[in-house]
């Protein structure tokens, strides 16, 4: 099956640093990709849409001057947590499509624990 | 708004027993629902996918069922088996890849 590798696995930053997390899909093209987070007891929430080439469209709520998502390649998307705060602490997840699938099953990437001292 | 409910938060079973896990949603214009299953470190990995227009999917010893009338669809596993032990999400999408998740039901299977 598609395989999204998705890198750190987990962060310790200082308050007011910038966090970047990158999702690739190894084994095929993802045209979209999603972002999500999911505070303790609580369920996964999606902040945006990433698409290739394009700006990524944020969820309301979701500042997009703080979260940065950046989709160059078919391949690659990252997501930039800028002046991290300890109220961002969170594990992130992303999602892709395979664009060449008529399915529409998504797969995910392990998910990144960010913890902000 | 959306909102998933998963019923129960938590099971734990002897190997062996047959299980059922339950998920709702408020509103039933969804264009399909898909059930997860959530290990620590290893992110998701989807189980079953079931279109608005489908009643129900089979995997293995997996099957999902879906009502969208009601708003309601539960996860059916046989035989449980200690390695089934792990959260199970549901999520529906009003459209493709926007999911609204529930918050999981943690399933421990012991030997």
């Amino acid at each position: 099956g598609a395989v999204v590798s998705q890198h750190p696995s987990w962060v310790i930053c200082k308050s007011g640093t910038s966090v970047k997390i990158e999702c690739r899909s190894l084994d095929f093209q993802a045209t979209t990709m999603f972002w999500y987070r999911q505070f303790p007891k609580q369920s996964l929430m999606l902040m945006a849409t990433s698409n290739e080439g394009s700006k990524a469209t944020y969820e309301q709520g979701v500042e997009k001057d703080k979260f940065l998502i950046n989709h160059a390649s078919l391949t690659l998307s990252t997501l930039t947590v800028t002046s991290a705060h300890p109220e961002d602490s969170s594990f992130y997840i992303c999602s892709a499509r395979d664009r060449t699938e008529s399915n529409e099953k998504l797969f995910f990437g392990s998910g990144t624990q960010l913890s902000v001292l | 708004k959306q909102e998933v409910t998963q019923i129960p938060a938590a099971l734990s079973v002897p190997e062996g027993e047959n299980l059922v896990l339950n998920c709702s949603f408020t509103d039933s214009a969804i264009y399909n629902l898909q059930w997860f299953r959530q290990d620590p470190g290893k992110g998701l990995t989807s189980l079953l996918l079931i279109q608005s227009s489908q009643r129900e999917q089979t995997s293995g010893r997996l099957n999902a069922s879906l009502d969208k009338s009601s708003g309601r669809s539960t996860l059916y596993i046989a035989a449980s088996q200690p390695g089934d032990s792990a959260t199970y999400l549901c999520a529906v999408s009003p459209s493709y890849g926007k999911l609204t998740f529930g918050q999981g039901t943690i399933l421990t299977v012991h030997p």
